[in-house]
């Protein structure tokens, strides 16, 4: 089984959508829990981290189930910008013990 | 952005050629890291380094061999690589270990022939 496991899609869906994905992680250690995005061709940039309490960001939200040991991505109101490959991490005790998920791929069309 | 560089950003290399990926960042940061992206596959962490020291190998074999002569520095010195080895390596820094966030470099895109 792999560490970080997601969904990779593709997600295909209209401008104005609303969009969820899941990401699932197998050790219970993990203890921090990020989200980024990677555009094609580009590296990876931090889009945000998740809290066990759940957080906002404008029309993104991340929630952190420890219990079952996943984390979500929910995105209102798509944007045609959004289309990006979203990337999920898991860390341990220590900025070393980094694990990315594969990724799941976003498309929004107009 | 400038934060954190790379060179080159395309290498194709032989099997037996040596060759250094350079990555600097003018972020003012204390950790570097060296991170594989291949197709298809989740970006693997490779080395870590912390104030110069290096503090993370996870398993990469011997033909890739890390230096950080400074905390804005760090090289990965290739030799004797595989086809299987290209991929894209990509660089990135934190402000130190316990800093969550990590600003990555555009990447070196390898190909081995």
């Amino acid at each position: 089984r792999k560490e970080v496991e997601q969904d990779p899609g593709p997600f295909n869906v209209p401008e104005g959508a609303t969009v969820a994905f899941n990401c699932t992680y197998s050790n219970s250690a993990s203890q921090s829990f990020f989200w980024y995005r990677q555009d094609c061709r580009k590296e990876p940039k931090l889009l945000m981290s998740v809290y066990s309490s759940g957080n906002e960001d404008g029309r993104f939200t991340a929630q952190l189930n420890r219990a079952s040991q996943y984390i979500s991505l929910l995105i209102r109101d798509s944007k045609l910008s959004d289309s990006a490959t979203y990337l999920c991490v898991a860390r341990g005790s220590s900025a070393s013990k980094i694990i990315f998920g594969s990724g799941t791929r976003l498309s929004i069309r107009p | 952005e400038t934060g954190v560089t790379q060179t080159p950003r395309h290498l194709v290399m032989g099997m037996t050629n040596k060759k250094s990926l350079k990555c600097e960042q003018h972020l003012g940061h204390n950790a570097m890291y060296w991170y594989k992206q291949s197709a298809k596959k989740p970006l693997e962490l490779m080395f870590v380094y912390n104030f110069k020291e290096q503090t993370e190998n996870n398993s990469v074999p011997s033909r890739f061999s890390p230096e950080c002569p400074n905390s804005s520095h760090l090289f990965l010195h290739l030799h004797t690589l595989q086809p299987e080895d290209s991929a894209l390596y990509l660089c990135a820094s934190s402000q130190d270990l316990r800093e969550d966030e990590q600003y990555f470099g555009p990447g070196t895109r390898l190909t081995v022939t």
